[in-house]
């Protein structure tokens, strides 16, 4: 079936400096591609998204880019924070049975180090 | 706006006991879904509804139903708790094809269940 793999598990990153994490997926027709922050003790809070129509996306410090060929998405956080420590998890999804049902990756925890 | 509100959020159960999980949300989405979230597994989807009165299996659907009787209601049940369903489980919705942006899935809280 579908998966998305997710690398790293576990990031620490001084303040200040910048943060990537990557995902892969396996189905070609995804073409909708988010990233969830979760914060501890809360439920997953969308942060940037982007459409396979797209090769990149970028709000404030965050961005995404795709690669639609090697089929891998990235997310790019720059300047972090001490409040971007949480558990980030990417998806991959594509319209099915009028909805989009997401593959989420298995999370990357950062810690962004004072 | 409460947004997705979850009911409870923890519990305890014995194995064999049943118990429902209450979602709701006040933000007029068609689409609804249940997800377990395990250490290292990510999310993944049990089942989902795309409006009143439906409901489809999702990822792993085994050993739990749901139903949708009011569009703002979602709830998912344990008929005969195992402790292979200690996780903790998160509601979500979003908006139809016609709402805007429908691809985006709003999540709840969150409910921490433990069968010993």
């Amino acid at each position: 079936g579908e998966n998305v793999e997710q690398h790293p598990s576990t990031l620490s990153v001084q303040e200040g400096d910048s943060a990537v994490i990557k995902c892969t997926y396996s189905d070609s027709a995804s073409n909708y591609f988010p990233w969830y922050k979760q914060e501890l003790g809360k439920g997953p809070q969308l942060i940037i998204d982007i459409r396979s129509n797209v090769g990149e996306k970028k709000d404030q410090r965050i961005a995404v880019t795709l690669n639609k060929t090697a089929k891998h998405f990235s997310l790019h956080i720059t300047e972090t924070q001490p409040e971007d420590s949480a558990v980030y998890f990417c998806a991959a999804s594509r319209a099915t049975s009028g909805t989009y049902k997401y593959i989420f990756g298995t999370g990357t925890r950062l810690k962004v180090l004072a | 706006n409460a947004g997705v509100t979850q009911t409870p959020k923890f519990r305890v159960l014995k194995t064999g006991q049943s118990m429902t999980l209450l979602c709701a949300q006040d933000m007029n989405h068609e689409y609804m879904y249940w997800y377990r979230q395990d250490p290292g597994m990510g999310l993944r989807l049990i089942h989902y509804s795309v409006g009143e009165g439906t409901t489809a299996k999702g990822e792993v659907p085994d050993g739990y139903n749901v139903s949708r009787l009011k569009k703002q209601n979602f709830l998912l049940g344990l008929e005969s708790a195992a402790p292979s369903q200690t996780s903790v489980y998160f509601c979500a919705s979003s908006y139809s094809r016609q709402g805007g942006r429908w691809n985006e899935q709003f999540f709840g809280p969150g409910t921490r269940l433990t069968v010993l």
